[in-house]
């Protein structure tokens, strides 16, 4: 069964700075996608950016980029130029690719606060 | 744009009551996700349904049902509601089993 694994389950950054979330997954399968989650205190689950893993191209989004390193299974999110709306719990999640199931897996979260 | 829609939002029951809670998927999506997330916890996936056919099953307790309509929408049913059952459900949907997962605002579930 595939894992994913977020071992900072708090972070701070000021407004303005730049913050690394981490984030590790194990699984055998070499088709898959990785996604970061944005959950406010609203609740709402949105979706920051998502990796394919057969490319190669760390995907960004504006302020936010990943570091995907396939080989180390690691997938860790950078928020450049933090600001006050980042402030949120952030989970990383894994989807298999190919046949069978594609419900998502995910970490179990870190909380961001972002200091003014 | 039209996004996923589930009702009610809040729900408060007691023990060994029954409760259903109804998810509208995007237009035209045909896949339903369901996830539970409980207090401080990390969604866990449920139940899914592709065409209105089940496509998988995870952690969902045998006193949890669900099914798709032909509209597209998807019910679950809880019955014998325990306290532990007390979290956040959401749905979630996608054109298709490959694409973008799409997350309802959530249906907060509380058992007394």
């Amino acid at each position: 069964a595939q894992t994913v694994t977020q071992s900072q389950p708090e972070m701070s950054v000021q407004e303005a700075e730049t913050v690394t979330l981490s984030c590790t997954y194990d699984t055998s399968e070499s088709d898959y996608y990785l996604f970061w989650y944005k959950q406010p205190p609203s609740r709402q689950m949105i979706l920051v950016i998502r990796q394919e893993a057969y490319k190669q191209q760390n995907a960004t989004e504006n302020r936010f980029s990943v570091n995907f390193q396939k080989a180390a299974k690691s997938f860790s999110l950078k928020i450049s130029d933090s600001q006050l709306g980042d402030a949120a719990m952030y989970f990383c999640a894994y989807r298999r690719e190919g046949a069978g199931s594609y419900q998502l897996t995910f970490g179990k979260g870190t909380k961001l606060s972002v200091i003014p | 744009a039209a996004g996923v829609i589930q009702s009610p939002r809040h729900l408060i029951k007691e023990k060994r009551e029954t409760a259903t809670l109804k998810c509208y998927p995007i237009p035209r999506h045909d896949t339903v996700y369901w996830y539970q997330q409980g207090p401080g916890q990390d969604p866990q996936f449920l139940i899914s349904f592709y065409e209105k056919m089940q496509s998988d099953k995870g952690s969902i307790p045998d006193r949890f049902s669900a099914q798709q309509f032909s509209d597209y929408h998807s019910e679950l049913n809880m019955s014998s509601l325990e306290l532990g059952d007390s979290a956040l459900y959401f749905c979630a949907s996608s054109l298709g089993r490959h694409n973008e997962q799409f997350f309802g605002p959530g249906t907060r579930l509380t058992v007394l």
